[in-house]
């Protein structure tokens, strides 16, 4: 079955800080792994594809099918970063768009 | 406005009466999706649709009811609400390739 894993309910750093938000996954498939983000009174966003291998606002996340982790990572965190962060799945071949959530992290960054 | 759009934004209600929460987008995606999001369990899917007239239940359907009649509609109706189903709720389409557009959530409260 799958399911996502973000062990941090909370996360705070400080401004200039790296971050490191975690997120394990167990599937049988191939999976697909994103970020979505949510700030404060917006609504729910993607911030990145592990297929895209692309760095948003900073952040990159690489997927190690070996350790079947998708850790979202920045270098030195904003306080704009402070967010609720979510590791979400989906399965090629799955219903198609269906993703399965973790629990959030809700990121905090102090100034 | 192009989107997608929830209402209402807040709802009070009392135990055992019905509710229906409205979604609608402007794009014509084919697939919507309900989520409802709770502390300690991130976002769960309760029901989607792959098209119009076509719906499935997700992994917290119970007591909950969708119907679409038509492509840019997707209302997810509570026929007898209970305590439990005091929750934040999310309408989401598919764009793209297995991304996600979520619409700015109904905050529901059931007394």
């Amino acid at each position: 079955a799958q399911r996502v894993t973000q062990p941090e309910k909370l996360l705070s750093v400080f401004k200039g800080a790296p971050v490191e938000l975690k997120c394990n996954y167990s599937y049988s498939g191939s999976p697909e792994l994103f970020w979505y983000v949510q700030y404060s009174r917006q609504r729910l966003q993607l911030l990145l594809r592990h297929i895209s291998r692309e760095s948003i606002k900073g952040f990159t996340a690489d997927l190690n099918k070996g350790e079947t982790s998708f850790h979202l990572k920045k270098p030195f965190a904003q306080e704009e970063d402070s967010a609720m962060y979510y590791c979400a799945l989906t399965g090629r071949g799955s219903t198609l768009g269906r993703l399965y959530f973790g629990r959030g992290t809700q990121l905090t960054v102090w100034p | 406005d192009a989107g997608i759009t929830q209402s209402p934004r807040y709802k009070i209600t009392e135990t055992g009466r019905q509710v229906t929460l409205m979604c609608h987008q402007t794009w014509s995606h084919s697939y919507m999706f309900w989520y409802r999001q709770d502390l300690g369990h991130g976002l769960r899917l309760i029901y989607y649709s792959a098209a119009a007239d076509i719906t499935d239940k997700g992994e917290v359907p119970d007591g909950y009811v969708v119907s679409r009649s038509k492509t840019e509609n997707f209302p997810l109706t509570l026929e007898s609400a209970t305590r439990s189903q005091t929750s934040v709720y999310f309408c989401a389409s598919l764009q793209g390739y297995n991304e996600q557009f979520f619409g700015p959530g109904t905050r529901l409260t059931v007394l």
